[in-house]
């Protein structure tokens, strides 16, 4: 059974730092992992999806790199600032790819200004 | 476009009550998804439409129905309410299943 990991669960950094958050599954048989990013109360929105031939995936100040034989992913935050304030989530997608995604739990990140 | 919406955005029940979750997209996508997110235990998919007039169980259908009335709208059913379905529930869609999934701003439900 496929399990997604992040640690950690919680993130507090000063802004302008560059950090990384990290995802790891048990299964390395993916189709695509996607990193979302959820606001308090909102609704989740997408930030990069690597599809399972890829390494990396960039969008601005992220960019989110894919180690399927290990089974890591890790988001990459460059200067960070308090907008990025938010929980992120990783989830992956099934070999078959029906779509159905299976998340972790997320790291809430706090940037302090 | 408005993307996903949900209605209501939020509700109250009584333990036994029946009520109906509704999701739309704008956004003329194929595949519809109902999640359900709970402290502690993550995002869990409860059902999906791969397409119209197809509906498929994910990983926590017990007590849930869905329907795909047509390609914009997945509705969520609760038949009988229960206090272990208090949760937020989020609708999301996609053009096409290797693609990026896009989420409603969810359901508040709180089942007394």
């Amino acid at each position: 059974k496929q399990e997604v990991t992040q640690i950690p669960a919680a993130l507090s950094v000063p802004e302008g730092e560059n950090l990384v958050l990290n995802c790891s599954f048990t299964d390395s048989a993916i189709y695509n992992l996607q990193w979302f990013r959820q606001d308090p109360g909102k609704g989740l929105t997408s930030l990069l999806l690597i599809q399972s031939s890829q390494r990396e995936q960039t969008s601005g100040r992220l960019n989110a790199s894919l180690d399927k034989s290990s089974g890591r992913s890790t988001l990459y935050i460059a200067a960070s600032q308090p907008g990025d304030s938010a929980t992120y989530l990783c989830a992956v997608s099934r070999t078959s790819n029906t779509g159905k995604l299976i998340f972790g739990q997320g790291t809430t990140l706090q940037v302090k200004p | 476009n408005a993307g996903v919406t949900q209605t209501p955005k939020f509700q109250v029940l009584k333990t036994g009550q029946s009520m109906t979750l509704q999701c739309a997209q704008d956004m003329n996508h194929n595949s519809m998804y109902w999640y359900r997110q709970d402290p502690g235990m993550g995002l869990r998919l409860i059902y999906y439409s791969a397409s119209e007039g197809t509906t498929d169980k994910g990983e926590v259908p017990n007590g849930y129905n869905v329907s795909r009335l047509n390609k914009r709208e997945f509705s969520l059913r609760l038949e009988s309410a229960a206090p272990s379905q208090t949760s937020v529930y989020f609708c999301a869609s996609t053009l096409q299943e290797t693609d990026t999934q896009y989420f409603g701003p969810g359901t508040r439900l709180t089942v007394l």
